[in-house]
């Protein structure tokens, strides 16, 4: 099955700075590429998605690219603020719909 | 509704208790899915319905947990004879489109945060 791995665990930035998490997953015939934001207690609630047709989307602060002969994915967020502190997770799915997780990212955003 | 609708928002239960959690799709969503989520960690597929149909169930760990969604609308998923183990967020979500890759991705509910004791 599909396995979808993040990296770092945790990040920390300072307020207004960029960060990027990245994410790989395993199988080539996954071709939809959600990023869930979570913050404590709450549910996950989707910030970007991209499908396997395209390389990049943009969204205000927030982009993603695919890279899809690496099987890589990256989340980008400029300026930063303290409020885009939370868990950040990667999905991927394919034909059979489920999404599978990565184990999410921590972002700090240091005031 | 306005968004998707879990309850209980918490539940303890005694280790060999039966529970049933309750999920409350967005009017009209085709799809719904459950999840479990364990402290710290990305949430992890446990099942998928189209309607009333369970498409795939795959994910259930036993079978001591069961999912209906009889009526293509509200879904509850059970739990039989809890063991500690067991003790997570369930999350259910919902998808206007079949399979979630439509163009709002899935929507999540809040959760039921289950505690086995």
């Amino acid at each position: 099955g599909e396995n979808v791995e993040q990296h770092p665990s945790t990040l920390s930035v300072q307020e207004g700075d960029s960060a990027v998490i990245k994410c790989t997953y395993s199988d080539s015939a996954s071709n939809y590429f959600p990023w869930y934001k979570q913050e404590l207690g709450k549910r996950p609630q989707l910030i970007i998605d991209i499908r396997s047709n395209v390389g990049e989307k943009k969204d205000q602060r927030i982009a993603v690219t695919l890279n899809k002969t690496a099987k890589h994915f990256s989340l980008h967020i400029t300026e930063t603020q303290p409020e885009d502190s939370a868990v950040y997770f990667c999905a991927a799915s394919g034909a059979n719909s489920k999404l599978t997780f990565g184990k999410g990212i921590t972002l700090s955003v240091r005031p | 509704g306005a968004g998707v609708s879990q309850s209980p928002r918490y539940k303890v239960a005694k280790r060999g208790q039966d529970v049933a959690l309750r999920c409350d799709p967005i009017s009209g969503h085709v799809s719904l899915f459950w999840y479990q989520q364990a402290l710290g960690q990305g949430p992890e597929f446990l099942t998928y319905f189209q309607n009333e149909a369970q498409l795939d169930k795959s994910g259930l760990p036993s079978d001591r947990f069961f999912a209906e969604r009889p009526e293509g609308s509200v879904s509850t998923l059970k739990i039989q004879r809890t063991q500690q183990e067991d003790s997570a967020v369930y999350l259910c979500a919902s998808s206007l489109n079949q399979g979630g890759r439509g163009g709002n991705g899935y929507t999540f509910g809040s959760g039921t945060r289950l505690t086995v004791v």
